[in-house]
């Protein structure tokens, strides 16, 4: 059974860092995309980072060059290591699989539960 | 510029049937399209994989009563004989290379 499970969520100051875990069950995450999506309170999702079986990464441009995306093979889990972060950043974090069908994508297959996400003084 | 556009909200009567609206942005009309539902205080949850051709792919435990079709830059979704657990949020998203797109979302009211 596929599982998507966060962690590190919490309150930090505008300005401060915060690193998020995703830790995968059921398949392997180096085998697939793997993303980042969030939700502000009350708003839509939102696409934040994703990075390709092959190491590739690419951000939103209300990311870029302040958060970067990483995994760890030998624990299977994604990460998210957010800097800089500013009151917009607000938001439940939620990691993402990438479906992948006979080579073609399939959008996001499977969801973690959320990791909320506060920035604020 | 990879765009989706969806009507804030819809609504139908219990048991009845809706058909939700998904627009790929100009000279994006092959794209193929993910629906996702979001029910309140929950985390999203993958409905299906739609094709330009109407084909699709039903993710894992998805009832029958949930389809998809295409026409164009158009990509549907419908809900047949809709239940109170349908109300909820309905989102589409599509990719293209370094990039991941969500549209706006509906909000599916069931009378």
């Amino acid at each position: 059974e596929v599982q998507l499970v966060e962690s590190g969520g919490g309150l930090v100051q505008p300005g401060g860092s915060l690193r998020l875990s995703c830790a995968a069950s059921g398949f392997t995450v180096s085998n697939n995309y793997m993303n980042w999506v969030r939700q502000a309170p009350g708003k839509g999702l939102e696409w934040v980072s994703v990075i390709y079986s092959g190491g590739g990464t690419f951000y939103a441009d209300s990311v870029k060059g302040r958060f970067t995306i990483s995994r760890d093979n030998s624990k299977n889990t994604l990460f998210l290591q957010m800097n800089s972060l500013r009151a917009e950043d607000t938001a439940v974090y939620y990691c993402a699989r990438e479906g992948d069908y006979s080579g073609d994508l399939a959008g996001f297959d499977y969801w973690g539960q959320g990791a909320l996400v506060t920035v604020s003084s | 510029q990879l765009v989706l556009t969806q009507s804030p909200s819809a609504s139908a009567s219990l048991g009845a049937s809706v058909k939700l609206t998904c627009t790929l942005s100009s000279g994006h009309s092959s794209y193929a399209i993910a629906w996702h539902q979001q029910q309140p205080e929950k985390g999203p949850r993958y409905l299906m994989k739609l094709n330009s051709d109407g084909s699709h792919i039903k993710g894992d435990g998805i009832p029958d009563r949930f389809s998809g079709s295409s026409s164009g830059a158009e990509r549907y979704l419908t809900v047949s004989s809709l239940q109170s657990e349908d109300e909820a949020d309905y989102y589409c998203q599509t990719w293209g290379t370094g990039i991941r797109v969500f549209g706006g979302g509906t909000k599916l009211s069931v009378l």
